[in-house]
């Protein structure tokens, strides 16, 4: 089982509607989670980050998180095709190890 | 200036060849990361220097060496390269110490190398 995982995708969304997307991971005693948006050819940049259980809003993009079922979901409303990406997950298990990355979910936004 | 700044951005290189990748941050971040990343993976992490020491190695092959002459700078010198080797790669910072909770990363734009 990897450690951080993400279904591949490609995640074809019309135009505004809501993107959902997941990530599982395999250790109980993580504390922290990441969203990094990747456009084609571009670096990670941090978009989004929770570290209780809960919903927490940023503009369009919320991220839930439910440690009891070890997952954490990005959703993003009001899709639009500049939110054509591949999204990042990537988790910090107890204090002390380093950030792993899930292996991303490209979304196309079709206008 | 909240960016990370990388160069080159692209590099062509020979097996026989030695040539360095540079990064450089002003935004006070005492972590810096070197991180490899193959077309549709994720970034890998090859290692991590907080405040200028290497504190992560995750055994990367002795043809990539690392080197951070201030808390500003990062390097990584290359050597002796395989064609596999071709790949981005991704300097990034962090005001936290490596694996803190709120460990944030900031990325540069990253060196596209090619091996020949």
């Amino acid at each position: 089982q990897k450690e951080v995982e993400q279904n591949s995708g490609p995640l074809s969304v019309p135009e505004g509607a809501i993107a959902s997307l997941n990530c599982t991971y395999s250790d109980r005693g993580s504390q922290s989670f990441f969203w990094y948006r990747q456009y084609s050819g571009k670096s990670p940049e941090l978009i989004m980050f929770i570290y209780s259980n809960g919903d927490k809003e940023d503009g369009r993009f919320t991220a839930q998180l439910n440690k009891a079922s070890q997952y954490v979901s990005l959703l993003i409303r009001d899709s639009q095709p500049s939110d054509s990406a591949t999204y990042l997950c990537a988790v910090i298990k107890a204090a002390g190890n380093k950030l792993t990355f899930g292996g991303g979910t490209r979304v196309l936004v079709k206008p | 200036d909240t960016e990370v700044t990388q160069t080159p951005k692209h590099l062509v290189m020979g097996m026989t060849n030695k040539k360095s990748l540079k990064c450089e941050q002003h935004m006070g971040h005492r972590a810096m990361y070197w991180y490899k990343q193959k077309a549709k993976k994720p970034p890998e992490l090859m290692f991590v220097y907080s405040y200028e020491k290497l504190s992560i190695n995750e055994s990367v092959p002795s043809r990539f060496s690392p080197e951070c002459p201030n808390s500003s700078l990062l390097n990584l010198h290359l050597h002796a390269l395989q064609p596999e080797d071709s790949a981005l790669y991704l300097c990034a910072s962090s005001r936290e110490v490596p694996g803190a909770p709120n460990e944030k990363l900031f990325f540069g734009s990253g060196t596209q190398l090619s091996v020949l």
